[in-house]
């Protein structure tokens, strides 16, 4: 299986911080590289997918980046509402693997 | 809209079975593929299997397989994920969710169903 690993597993900001999260594939993925953000008893929502792609409704302050086996997801200016956990996933090969997560708190 | 409905928390002695159903809406449902996805607490989002609504296909994960049975009802629009010989480490959420372009990215979820062994 493809291991997926982030960094950080937390990271403490505020309203209006530039943040950034890393996620790294065990192997060459290409750009099968989706984010996605979960809130406490929620279910995940897709952010990012094949890398760089901006889901439909997803705000513009996201943004991701990367292809191979390093990858970004960008956050330009925190707002509020995006306090929540970070995975990433690859849809590279089955099993489809997500990273640890991050746990972006408010600073 | 789509939208993926699951059934409600369950509570199962260990040894028993389970059965997870979820309802899909507002799209075809035999264009896409279900994937069952299951958070125990405080780990990391592990996928479980996946089933081709459209011919019915499935694939699980190695480290479940032999226990775990994906299948559908088109009429139904309904996708099922049943889990055998449960044991305490299978409490945990368990998310169905759509699949369908060709970077086969998750793009809506179930709202979740509850599942503790216990007993």
């Amino acid at each position: 299986d493809i291991q997926m690993t982030q960094s950080p597993s937390s990271l403490s900001a505020s309203v209006g911080d530039r943040v950034t999260i890393t996620c790294r594939a065990s192997q060459n993925i290409n750009s099968y590289l989706n984010w996605y953000q979960q809130k406490p008893g929620k279910a995940p929502k897709l952010l990012i997918y094949a890398a760089s792609s901006l889901q439909s409704a997803v705000p513009s302050r996201f943004s991701g980046s990367g292809s191979g086996t390093d990858f970004t997801l960008t956050i330009s200016s925190l707002q509020p509402e995006d306090f929540a956990t970070y995975y990433c996933q690859q849809s590279f090969s089955t099993p489809y693997t997500f990273g640890q997560g991050t746990k972006l708190e408010i600073k | 809209q789509v939208q993926l409905v699951q059934s409600g928390a369950e509570v199962k002695k260990p040894g028993a079975s389970v059965k997870v159903s979820c309802k899909a809406s507002g799209y075809t449902f035999t264009s896409y593929s279900i994937h069952w996805v299951r958070q125990a607490p405080g780990q990391r989002l592990e996928c479980m299997g996946w089933i081709n609504a459209g011919n019915g296909n499935t694939k699980y994960s190695q480290q479940i397989q032999g226990r775990v049975t994906i299948t559908r009802d088109t009429s139904a629009s309904t996708a099922y994920m049943d889990l055998s010989s449960l044991r305490s480490e299978d409490t945990a959420v368990y998310y169905c969710a759509r699949a369908g372009s060709s970077y086969d990215y998750f793009d809506y979820w179930g709202q979740g169903t509850l599942v503790t062994v216990s007993s």
